[in-house]
């Protein structure tokens, strides 16, 4: 069974640095690009950026480009979602998913999401 | 940057036929995808490759797409239909991908 799990909810101040991550496991986690989708308070879904596992390859929304940096760790299954310095514009739930393939990059399989609070 | 219009709010009673409609520049060379968003849950695809509908969604989905407008339909909507709707798309290079600004349904 394929399954995504992230991290658990993260509440910081302004100027903080955070990582959360996605945990893959059913299926082989190298092969799969694994994206992020930020969806704010009482808003809609925002594509953030996908990467391949297996070489690092990224691909980031020009929306989100600086802002945000996606990586992945094959050797444990794990991508992951890096700010350095948090605003509290970052407030939001943060979707990793898994794209079923290259040239149909939609996502098949979701995390839970991760709840990030950035508040002073 | 590339986006995708889709019109904020539809309602329609339940049992009657609920369109969503999704445009985009691209669209005519690029697939649309449909996900479906109920509150505090992750999205749910509903309809892939403009007009394929997953497993286990129910037939009353279906999707079509023609030139820049593509239009998710929801023949005789039901009460759990309720849900906001995004549809989902590459830009012209398939290097990036949007998502529509959303529809919210209401079916009452």
């Amino acid at each position: 069974e394929v399954q995504l799990v992230q991290s658990g909810a993260e509440v910081k101040k302004p100027g903080e640095s955070l990582k959360i991550s996605c945990k893959g496991s059913g299926y082989s986690f190298s092969n799969y690009w694994i994206g992020w989708v930020r969806q704010m308070p009482g808003k809609g879904l925002e594509w953030m950026g996908i990467i391949y596992p297996d070489n690092s390859d990224t691909r980031n929304s020009p929306s989100f480009q600086g802002q945000v940096t996606i990586s992945a760790d094959k050797s444990i299954a794990t991508a992951y979602l890096q700010w350095s310095s948090l605003e509290a514009s970052d407030t939001a739930m943060y979707y990793c998913g898994r794209l079923y393939s290259t040239s149909s990059a939609y996502f098949d399989y979701w995390g839970q999401g991760t709840l990030v609070t950035v508040s002073s | 940057s590339y986006e995708l219009t889709q019109s904020p709010s539809v309602s329609v009673s339940p049992g009657q036929t609920a369109r969503i409609t999704c445009s985009g520049d691209a669209l005519p060379k690029k697939y649309v995808y449909w996900y479906q968003q109920k509150s505090g849950q992750a999205p749910v695809l509903v309809i892939y490759e403009d007009t394929k509908r997953p497993s286990g969604i129910p037939e009353r989905f279906s999707g079509s797409s023609s030139g820049t407008m593509a239009t998710l339909t929801i023949s005789g909507a039901q009460v759990e239909d309720e849900a906001d709707y995004y549809c989902y798309s590459a830009d012209s290079s398939g290097n990036h991908w949007v998502f529509g600004g959303g529809t919210k349904l209401t079916v009452l």
